[in-house]
């Protein structure tokens, strides 16, 4: 059974750099195949895709946000990091991590770390 | 910068049938954008539906389908029930390891 969770801080300053963890079980990026992505949710709106990594150490990123986003992994301690730079109230949402399965060419989120909120804010 | 649109919202009576749809700001969508639909209650993660157009995650309902309808995908919930009051969303992959999110739209049942 594979299984994700987020980490990191709850309260950022605006202008900081944010790092999140997701930390996951029952896979491993140095599995040939193996993807995870972060998504985030601001409160009441709409998913966003941000980024994924994977076990060839490929990285892929939002168009809209790829100049702040830095995603690694550390594959002896099943982890991916998400680093978001220059951090603003607005990007206030829960961010969540999933893996990306695969079938063929499709490929889907599934499953989903429980998320964690993060709140910039001065 | 591309947008997929989904309904904002849409009201169904219990036993009835909803179609939700997927489209993309400029061009049509295909199976070759793999859609996949997730369903997601307040405070909860997402859970996937369907992946790969019509496929059906395990465990998930039967009332649940997917298709690709003219130029958007879909997900048809047949038979709704009170716990499918959720937020659905679709995801489609741009190429190039680049996926987007559609807007969301909320099933509420009448």
């Amino acid at each position: 059974q594979v299984t994700l969770k987020e980490s990191g801080p709850a309260l950022v300053k605006p202008t900081q750099t944010l790092t999140l963890t997701c930390t996951f079980s029952g896979l491993s990026l140095s599995t040939s195949g193996v993807r995870v992505s972060w998504i985030r949710q601001p409160p009441g709106k709409a998913l966003e895709w941000l980024a994924r990594i994977d076990w060839d150490d490929d990285k892929f990123y939002s168009t809209s946000l790829k100049t702040r986003l830095t995603i690694s992994k550390d594959t002896s301690k099943n982890q991916v990091v998400l680093r978001m730079t220059n951090m603003d109230p607005v990007d206030t949402a829960t961010y969540y991590c999933a893996r990306i399965r695969a079938v063929g060419s499709a490929t889907w989120f599934d499953p989903w770390g429980l998320g964690t909120l993060v709140t910039v804010s001065s | 910068q591309t947008v997929v649109t989904q309904e904002p919202s849409f009201s169904v009576s219990p036993g009835g049938t909803v179609t939700l749809t997927c489209g993309l700001s400029s061009g049509s969508v295909s199976s070759s954008y793999y859609p996949s639909w997730y369903q997601q209650t307040p405070g909860q993660a997402p859970r996937t539906l369907i992946y790969n157009t019509n496929t059906r995650s395990s465990g998930v309902p039967d009332r649940f389908s997917g298709s690709i309808l003219g130029n958007k995908a879909a997900l048809i919930i047949t038979g709704a029930q009170a716990d499918d009051e959720s937020d659905y969303y679709c995801v489609l992959y741009m190429g190039g390891g680049i996926y987007v999110f559609g807007t969301g739209t909320k099933v509420t049942l009448l």
